[in-house]
């Protein structure tokens, strides 16, 4: 399978505690994007990355958030604290052009 | 600012009816690019299509077809013959050259068999 994947698929925490999802985008895209989706609503942009460079961050984007993309190539978001509010679809998504490829996303629950 | 206003939250119509979802925007950019996903209920984002500002052409593939029109800043997307595999959540989005995605809040559509 040569499309987006991400890791784990389903997380439950508790509240307080720290969460790191990873996401592996397509080989040849130099663009990679988070987004987080909240039942009932459409994606959010969080943060995107242009190689290893961040190139923005949505306000959304609070300090317990933080995103990195060491090489160029993969991407781990983390959550530091977590709160009941961060309980969502976490989905990556990358790029070579503008049409953005989704992974299956990360489902995070915060007890 | 960009938005993305999809009015309709939800739409049921039964198998092989036609059914078409509107999607208005809104930029202040003259080159953006619009887009629909489906998002099925296994969760994952389907891109669908791609449109560029400057072309206006309307695009058919197979049972789907696109309405582009700048004057009315709208980009409706038809499913002509429904089917229940059609069942999902669509988005509309936009974008401007390779930035981030802003999404429309989906539409539900049910297909009843």
């Amino acid at each position: 399978d040569t499309g987006v994947s991400q890791d784990p698929r389903h997380k439950i925490t508790k509240r307080g505690q720290n969460v790191t999802f990873r996401c592996d985008p397509i080989s040849e895209h130099n663009r990679l994007y988070w987004y987080r989706q909240t039942l009932g609503q459409g994606p959010e942009f969080l943060t995107y990355f242009q190689n290893e460079a961040q190139l923005e961050k949505s306000r959304l984007l609070s300090d317990r958030f933080s995103a990195e993309r060491p090489k160029g190539s993969f991407s781990t978001l983390e959550i530091q604290r977590t709160e009941q509010g961060d309980s969502a679809m976490y989905l990556c998504a990358s790029s070579l052009t503008s049409v953005k490829f989704f992974g299956p996303g990360t489902r995070l629950t915060v007890l | 600012a960009q938005k993305v206003t999809q009015a309709q939250t939800e739409i049921s119509v039964v198998e092989k009816e036609d059914v078409t979802l509107d999607c208005v925007y809104e930029t202040r950019d003259t080159t953006y690019y619009l887009f629909w996903y489906k998002q099925p209920p296994s969760g994952e984002l389907v891109f669908l299509i791609r449109r560029n500002s400057f072309d206006e052409q309307n695009e058919i593939s197979g049972r789907y077809s696109w309405n582009f029109q700048k004057s009315t800043s709208s980009f409706n997307f038809t499913i002509t013959a429904s089917q229940v595999v059609d069942s999902a959540v669509y988005f509309c989005a936009l974008t401007f050259g390779n930035e981030k995605l802003t999404f429309g809040t989906g539409t539900r559509l049910t297909i009843i068999p």
